[in-house]
């Protein structure tokens, strides 16, 4: 059973960089058939694709985000990272990774989520 | 962008009772790039339909999903307690973006 866990730190001041990572376990993040994606959601409120990676390092965003926003992987230890830089106090938010489905593009595994707070 | 509209925004309803979500697009969209979540608070979402009408692996066979072009829904045929959380539509369309819908909440009455 694939498992994503997402690390990093709960605070970041305004104006610095969010970064986190997540971690699968149960599968290969190199598999062709899937992409990794971020997704977050501020308190109370929806929820904003960020991005993906697929294996082989190619990433797309979403253009809302993408001028601040980098995705990263790392296959040997079956990982992959998000930066958003310059963040405000709008990017406070519980932020999930998840398996996209390269085929279909939806999500059949979700994170726990992070909370990351945006404050001085 | 795709925008998805889902409504209502909440739904009062009794246990055993049938419910259908509404999911409309502001643009045509293919029945194999739309997906149905359900969220519990604090949990993360979980896949119950993709392909407008397909369920995923264990979701119960009381949830159906339907539609096509602009208008999607997702059928609860006989609400169970737990079935009471927010679900939200999903679509991938125009590239590169995925977008959600707001989102329905179910609350008991």
């Amino acid at each position: 059973q694939v498992q994503l866990q997402e690390s990093g730190p709960g605070l970041v001041k305004p104006s610095q960089t969010l970064s986190l990572t997540c971690t699968v376990s149960g599968g290969s993040i190199g598999s062709g058939s899937f992409y990794w994606s971020w997704i977050r959601q501020p308190a109370g409120k929806g929820l904003e694709w960020i991005g993906r990676i697929y294996s082989g390092g190619t990433t797309t965003y979403n253009p809302s985000l993408e001028s601040r926003v980098t995705i990263s992987v790392d296959t040997s230890k079956n990982q992959f990272s998000l930066n958003l830089g310059s963040v405000t106090a709008a990017d406070t938010a519980v932020y999930y990774c998840a398996r996209e489905v390269a085929s279909r593009n939806y999500f059949d595994h979700w994170g726990q989520g992070a909370l990351v707070t945006v404050s001085s | 962008e795709i925008v998805l509209t889902q409504s209502p925004g909440t739904l009062s309803l009794s246990p055993g009772e049938r419910v259908t979500l509404s999911c409309r697009a502001s643009q045509s969209v293919s029945s194999t790039y739309l997906a149905w979540y359900q969220q519990k608070p604090g949990q993360a979402p979980r896949l119950l339909i993709y392909g407008a009408s397909s369920r995923a692996t264990g979701i119960p066979d009381r949830f159906s999903g339907s539609g096509s072009g602009t208008d999607f829904t997702l059928t609860i045929s006989r609400l169970e307690p737990e079935d009471f959380a927010v679900y939200y539509c999903q679509q991938y369309g125009t590239s590169p973006s995925i977008t959600f819908g707001q989102g329905t909440r179910l609350e008991t009455k």
